[in-house]
């Protein structure tokens, strides 16, 4: 069946450096994807969306790119900070009334 | 104020019993979702209403039963819980799909 991935499910950084969480999609139809993040006992945030009309988008300190060619799609975060440390989950709107989740990438941030 | 709030948030039961949470949005949306989140973090979908109407009921088994008294509420009640059950349940709302949802903190449920 259709599904999001993910390549990495852990992802560790020095503090100040920049992120990048990747995440394949299969189906070419999808129109609107977002990122969220999630933290520790928390639900799901949204952090930055992207149309598929679009192959890139900046928020602040986060740009989502979008590669329809590959299906792929990734979060780039930069100077990561302590606070940045979360579960970030890509979804994509591929059946017209709900978003599909990717397994999710846990970023650590070491100081 | 909370947009989405679930509760309880937290939820320790025996198994064979009948369990409810509860979902109440704020925003005025009009499609309320209820999500699965295992242990590995997977997110599942399992029901989504639009204006009290069922049109998402994903393969869970007949357990489990949503009811949306309302727009503004999406509860979902399981019957005869097994261990298998446990996992975060967490709600969403959503005005238009094009525009993401809005998710409630979560509800903890241990089927012991």
């Amino acid at each position: 069946g259709e599904s999001v991935g993910l390549h990495l499910p852990t992802l560790s950084v020095q503090e100040g450096d920049n992120s990048i969480i990747n995440c394949a999609y299969s189906n070419s139809a999808s129109d609107y994807f977002i990122w969220y993040k999630q933290e520790s006992g928390k639900g799901p945030q949204f952090i930055i969306d992207i149309r598929s009309n679009m192959d890139k988008r900046q928020g602040q300190r986060v740009t989502v790119l979008l590669n329809k060619t590959v299906k792929h799609l990734s979060l780039q975060i930069a100077a990561t900070q302590p606070g940045d440390s979360a579960v970030y989950f890509c979804a994509e709107n591929n059946a017209g009334n709900m978003l599909t989740f990717g397994g999710g990438t846990r970023l650590m941030v070491k100081p | 104020d909370t947009a989405v709030s679930q509760t309880p948030k937290y939820l320790v039961t025996q198994m064979g019993n009948d369990k409810s949470i509860k979902c109440e949005q704020n925003l005025g949306h009009d499609t309320m979702y209820w999500y699965k989140q295992d242990s590995k973090k997977f997110l599942k979908i399992m029901f989504s209403y639009n204006n009290k109407e069922l049109i998402i009921n994903e393969t869970v088994p007949n357990r489990f039963s949503p009811k949306s008294p309302d727009k503004a509420h999406l509860n979902l009640h399981i019957n005869s819980l097994e261990l298998g059950d446990s996992a975060v349940y967490f709600c969403a709302s959503s005005q238009d799909i094009n525009y993401g949802y809005t998710f409630g903190s979560g509800t903890r449920l241990t089927v012991v």
